[in-house]
């Protein structure tokens, strides 16, 4: 089993739609929680970064994690053409510098 | 802004070449790291450094060497290339301590003929 999953999709929304993006995961010293966004060709930059359980937002983008489930899932409201990307979710334990990714999942958003 | 740069964003290279890929970031980060990034598998990490002239292997170390001879300075050495080290190479670095995220360059997309 991987430490961290998700699946790769590829997911297909409509303009304006909520995605939700998730994760689960199996190291329960995970502490530190990012999602990432990766155009196509071009490297992840950061979208996101929690410490912990519980909620962040920021502008159309909400994150939240479950620890007592360990889940974690990235919403994403009003979507738009512009956020077709790959969205990869990265966790690390304290006191480590590695990070864990997952695969990544592909979305596409239809104007 | 952080900005991590890469050397190359396409190479072509023949089977048994030495090849180099440069990483500079400009923050002044403690860590940096190289990532390989394939279809299905995600990015699995190569190596990493913590420090000036150190390095620690990551999860697919073999067929790769790194150097670190100034901060702001990562290099990947692909001793003799083979074509499964056909792939994308992403460089990363990060400040260390509490505060682990890392920031991630454009990426060498990498052909081995």
């Amino acid at each position: 089993q991987k430490e961290v999953e998700q699946d790769p999709g590829p997911l297909s929304v409509p303009e304006g739609a909520i995605v939700s993006l998730n994760c689960t995961y199996s190291n329960s010293a995970f502490q530190y929680f990012m999602w990432y966004r990766q155009y196509s060709r071009k490297g992840p930059e950061l979208l996101m970064y929690t410490y912990s359980s519980g909620n962040k937002e920021d502008g159309r983008f909400t994150a939240q994690v479950d620890k007592s489930s360990k889940y974690i899932s990235l919403f994403i409201r009003d979507s738009q053409p512009s956020d077709s990307a790959t969205y990869l979710c990265a966790m690390r334990a304290t006191g480590y510098q590695k990070v864990t990714f997952g695969i990544g999942t592909k979305l596409q958003v239809i104007p | 802004d952080v900005k991590v740069t890469q050397s190359s964003r396409y190479l072509v290279k023949r089977t048994g070449e030495k090849v180099f890929l440069e990483c500079v970031q400009d923050m002044d980060h403690e860590n940096m790291f190289w990532y390989r990034q394939d279809p299905g598998l995600g990015l699995r990490l190569i190596y990493f450094s913590y420090d000036v002239k150190m390095k620690e292997k990551g999860d697919i170390p073999e067929g790769y060497s790194v150097s670190r001879e100034k901060k702001e300075r990562f290099s990947l050495i692909l001793e003799s290339a083979s074509t499964n080290q056909t792939s994308m190479y992403l460089c990363a670095s990060s400040m260390g301590g509490r505060q682990e995220t890392q920031y991630f360059g454009p990426g060498t997309r990498l052909l081995v003929l």
